[in-house]
C-alpha cells in the first residue's frame, strides 16, 4: 500500500527554527510536495520536490532524498503567523497526489 | 497565478435535501480537477478525479451515486450531493490541475458544508 508518515504535532518559539519530517513509501514517484493549511482555509502551495537536494524559498526550505523516501520541511526565523498545519504530498505514477495526514505547528511566543 | 474559486463557501442545509458546489478556474483551462473531504482535524481524503467531458473516477468507498460530479467545461466542475445527511457535514475542497505531468494543484478555497 502506499503510507505516508509525518509527525502529527510540533511546538516550537517564535524566532526559532523548525524541521518537519516526512517519509514516504508509494508506488511510483514524480515528485514530493509541501502545503500549508490554516484552520478552515484550503492548502496553500508551499514547495515542490523531484531532485535529490534542498530547495530554498525564503524562510522555508524543502529537502528531498529519493533512496531514502524522505523529506524534510525547514521553517526559520519562525512567526505567529506559522502556526498551521503542514501536509506532506506525493505524486505517484500515476499523477495522483497521496496525502500524509499533515503536522500541526504550534509557535509559542 | 492560477485562481481557483468555489461557490458557495459555506452552505446549510436539511437533511434529504441536495446541494451543488461550484468549482472554477478563473484564468486557466484545467484539463483535471479534484474533489476532497476533509474532516476536522484530519487530512485532505480525495473522493474523485474528473477530466473535462468524461466521466468522474471515485475512490474507493466514495458513492457516485450520492456525490455527484459533473465536468462540464475546461474551467467548471460541479459536485452535487444528493439526499444529504448530517454525516456528510464537511470541508469540500476542490482543485484543478493544468495538465498531465505538471504536479502543482491549485486549490479552490473550500465549501464548509452543515446538514441539519
Amino acid at each position: 500500500g502506499q503510507n505516508i508518515d509525518q509527525p502529527t504535532e510540533m511546538t516550537a518559539t517564535e524566532g526559532a527554527i523548525v524541521q518537519i519530517n516526512c517519509t514516504y513509501q508509494t508506488s511510483g514517484f514524480n515528485g514530493l510536495f509541501w502545503y500549508q493549511q490554516h484552520a478552515g482555509e484550503a492548502p496553500t502551495f508551499l514547495s515542490y520536490n523531484v531532485l535529490d537536494g534542498l530547495e530554498e524559498k525564503g524562510r522555508f526550505s524543502s529537502f528531498l532524498s529519493r533512496s531514502k523516501g524522505y523529506s524534510y520541511l525547514l521553517l526559520k526565523e519562525l512567526q505567529m503567523k506559522d502556526s498551521a498545519s503542514y501536509l506532506c504530498a506525493v505524486l505517484d505514477s500515476n499523477y495522483q497526489l497521496i496525502w500524509g495526514a499533515g503536522t500541526k505547528l504550534i509557535i509559542k511566543p | 497565478g492560477a485562481v481557483v474559486s468555489q461557490h458557495p463557501s459555506w452552505v446549510i442545509c436539511k437533511s434529504g435535501t441536495s446541494v451543488k458546489i461550484e468549482c472554477r478556474s478563473l484564468d486557466f483551462q484545467a484539463t483535471t480537477m479534484f474533489w476532497y473531504r476533509q474532516f476536522p482535524k484530519q487530512s485532505l481524503m480525495l473522493m474523485a478525479t474528473s477530466n473535462e467531458g468524461s466521466k468522474a473516477t471515485y475512490e474507493q468507498g466514495v458513492e457516485k451515486d450520492k456525490f455527484l460530479i459533473n465536468h462540464a467545461s475546461l474551467t467548471l466542475s460541479t459536485l452535487t450531493v444528493t439526499s444529504a445527511h448530517p454525516e456528510d457535514s464537511s470541508f469540500y475542497i476542490c482543485s484543478a490541475r493544468l495538465g498531465q505531468e505538471v504536479g502543482e494543484q491549485y486549490f479552490g478555497p473550500g465549501t464548509r458544508l452543515t446538514v441539519t
